[in-house]
């Protein structure tokens, strides 16, 4: 089944404790990105990916960091959380430039 | 940089009513995107419509574009309660990376 899976789903934990959310897609996409939902913000994108090793900034980078190291993988990681990255975070992947995102279930983050 | 904007924010029907909800945006496009958003779950894609056509359909649904006023609407027909949920525009354009940029969503709720 074609899939985007995230882990975990749910993760509380507190202010500069480092963290990993990884995301993984079996679609053979070239493109990832991730993004965070706040109420009222809509969805924000953090950073994408256009292929392994190639990766950019979206709207709101500050605080994230990204690799692409491998085609399936594109994790996202907190070096030092703060309270507010609190999110709902998706991660998506799509095989063409604009193309349709398909997304993965939701890491609920919260940081204390 | 949020492009899309939508509205109504809100809308509130009775099943069997049709729901029409719009999206603007700012930027010239190559394509257009509507997603739906079940609470706290991830998007799924509904219907992509290119920046060369003017109207699409798919089941229930009909989106129109017209880029001469960089707007587009999506109109469910017939809505069920199984169609509340968040709706959102997304504008895609090969230019920015592939990226996708979201509008803040309709929320949707269907009263049977």
């Amino acid at each position: 089944e074609a899939q985007v899976t995230q882990n975990p789903r749910y993760l509380i934990t507190v202010t500069g404790k480092k963290l990993t959310v990884t995301c993984s897609q079996n679609m053979n996409h070239e493109y990832m990105s991730w993004y965070r939902q706040d109420p009222g913000l809509g969805l924000r994108q953090i950073y994408y990916s256009m292929n392994v090793e190639v990766t950019d900034k979206g709207d709101v980078p500050e605080g994230y960091k990204v690799s692409r190291k491998e085609k399936r993988n594109f994790p996202l990681i907190l070096e030092s959380p703060s309270p507010n990255q609190t999110s709902l975070y998706f991660c998506a992947s799509n095989g063409g430039a604009a193309d349709t995102q398909y997304f993965g279930p939701g890491t609920r983050l919260t940081v204390l | 940089s949020q492009q899309g904007e939508e509205d109504p924010q809100a809308l509130s029907i009775q099943e069997g009513e049709n729901a029409t909800m719009n999206c603007s945006y700012k930027t010239s496009i190559n394509n257009l995107q509507w997603y739906r958003q079940n609470s706290g779950r991830g998007l799924v894609h509904l219907i992509l419509i290119r920046s060369n056509e003017r109207e699409k359909h798919s089941g229930r649904l009909r989106v129109t574009l017209d880029t001469s006023k960089k707007s587009s609407s999506l109109l469910i027909t017939a809505s069920r309660a199984a169609d509340t949920a968040s709706y959102f525009c997304a504008t895609g354009n090969y230019n920015q990376g592939g990226k996708l940029i979201f509008g803040q969503g309709t929320e949707l709720s269907v009263k049977p």
